[in-house]
């Protein structure tokens, strides 16, 4: 069955530095994969989409990469800020343009100052 | 702007009694609307999709159930909670044109504890 796998262990990095973010998935071929930030007791907030046949997207201070072949997308954040601590879903599509998504657990970031 | 609203925000219910949450969207016309489950330590759950009034996929088995009885109107409903229906709701809506469709915004959320 379709598997996505995140880091649950939190992430903790000093402030100013790249936070790295992993998400793996497994038996399936997404067409594109979105990160999605979410703060505690609140919905997730859209960040990111990639397509399969993008190998890099950036937005300000976020990269996301895509490798089909690894089936890995890895979430960058530079010069990070204690304000991007939060938990970082990835979210790939179940394919045949069902728009209906498998997320994943998320991976808490903390940003020490 | 589009606005999505859930209510109620918090709410603690004992085993065996009813639930409805609900979900509406303003500012824009037939979304497509989702229900997810969030438990602790877990992923997000898709529990219904609706493309539109009264068309509603259900995609998980179990004692809930979805109506979708106006447009921007999703409620989510149980006629006897159990204990593991316990967790985060969300609701969500996904843009049919004028942005990138694959996109969902999601609501802020019901958080359900059934004791």
């Amino acid at each position: 069955s379709q598997k996505i796998e995140q880091n649950s262990e939190a992430l903790n990095i000093q402030e100013g530095k790249t936070a790295t973010l992993t998400c793996n998935y497994t038996n399936y071929s997404p067409a594109y994969l979105q990160w999605y930030r979410q703060d505690p007791g609140r919905g997730p907030v859209f960040l990111l989409l990639i397509r399969e046949n993008e190998k890099e997207k950036r937005k300000e201070r976020l990269k996301v990469t895509f490798d089909t072949t690894l089936k890995q997308s890895l979430f960058h954040i530079t010069a990070s800020q204690p304000a991007d601590s939060a938990t970082y879903l990835c979210a790939l599509d179940r394919g045949s343009g069902t728009y209906k998504y498998i997320f994943g657990t998320g991976t808490r970031l903390k940003v020490l100052a | 702007s589009q606005t999505i609203h859930q209510w109620p925000a918090t709410l603690v219910q004992p085993v065996g009694s009813p639930l409805s949450l609900e979900c509406t969207v303003e500012g824009t016309s037939n979304p497509n609307l989702y229900w997810y489950r969030q438990a602790a330590g877990r992923g997000l759950q898709l529990l219904f999709y609706s493309v539109g009034i009264g068309q509603i996929s259900s995609e998980v088995p179990q004692n809930l159930s979805a109506s979708r009885p106006q447009d921007r109107q999703f409620i989510l409903s149980s006629k006897k909670l159990l204990l593991s229906d316990s967790g985060f709701y969300l609701c969500a809506w996904r843009v049919l044109a004028g942005g990138p469709r694959e996109t969902q915004y999601f609501g802020p959320g019901t958080r359900l504890l059934v004791l």
